[in-house]
């Protein structure tokens, strides 16, 4: 199956500060990019579905300006927690689909972030 | 909400197969069924999907009734790897997912 990378792996940083997770296609090319988080013993939920080239759509109750998201190039999209607090510890999980309308969606390992 | 119910746990015995379930009786004509697993602290991994008709591939057979109210999961050779949640998720291709509870699969020795 194709592959989808996250960085990093886990982040631990200090409450007030802003912190950057990268989502990549590895193998093919992705028009939508998904972003979900993950508390523990919880099931996913999505935050925000993002395209390559135009502004993310939020989930309602998801604060647009708090978490950042870029989608840049067919290959990358990226969120940003901006300035972190304790209660935005989660792991954060995005996922892919191609540009051919593929049926699938691959995710990548997630991120563990901590904020203290 | 999720518009899939399974059961929320199951216990296999190493070596068996393992069949899980999973009811999706609002399914439209369009959506297909999918099945990915997630492994304590992993991101999900894509197992199979399927619209009609049954469906096997090197990780597991999709058994889906003829009136696409139901389907099963077939793990044949159940082993302690396979140990994870298992979520089954209907929707339009290229749609998010939405995840449930899903099931716990616990592979024992």
């Amino acid at each position: 199956g194709a592959v989808v990378s996250q960085h990093p792996s886990r982040v631990i940083c200090k409450s007030g500060t802003s912190v950057k997770i990268e989502c990549r296609s590895l193998d093919f090319q992705a028009t939508t990019m998904f972003w979900y988080r993950q508390f523990p013993k919880k099931s996913l939920m999505l935050m925000a579905t993002s395209n390559e080239g135009s502004k993310a759509t939020y989930e309602q109750g998801v604060e647009k300006d708090k978490f950042l998201i870029n989608h840049a190039s067919l290959t990358l999209s990226t969120l940003t927690v901006t300035s972190a607090h304790p209660e935005d510890s989660s792991f954060y999980i995005c996922s892919a689909i191609g540009t051919l309308g593929q049926e699938t969606q691959y995710f990548g390992p997630g991120t563990r972030l901590l904020v203290l | 909400d999720a518009k899939t119910t399974q059961p929320p746990s199951m216990d296999c015995a190493e070596g068996r197969a393992a069949n899980l379930p999973c009811n999706h009786s609002t399914i439209s004509g369009n959506e297909y069924v999918y099945w990915y697993r997630q492994i304590h602290s992993q991101g999900p991994q894509y197992i199979i999907h399927g619209l009609k008709n049954n469906e096997t591939n090197e990780m597991a057979s999709l058994i889906i009734t003829e009136d696409r109210k139901s389907s099963t999961l077939i793990l044949p050779h159940a082993t302690l790897r396979d140990t994870a949640v298992y979520y089954c998720i209907v929707n339009n291709a290229g749609n998010m997912l939405t995840f449930g509870g899903g099931t716990r699969l616990m592979v024992k020795p």
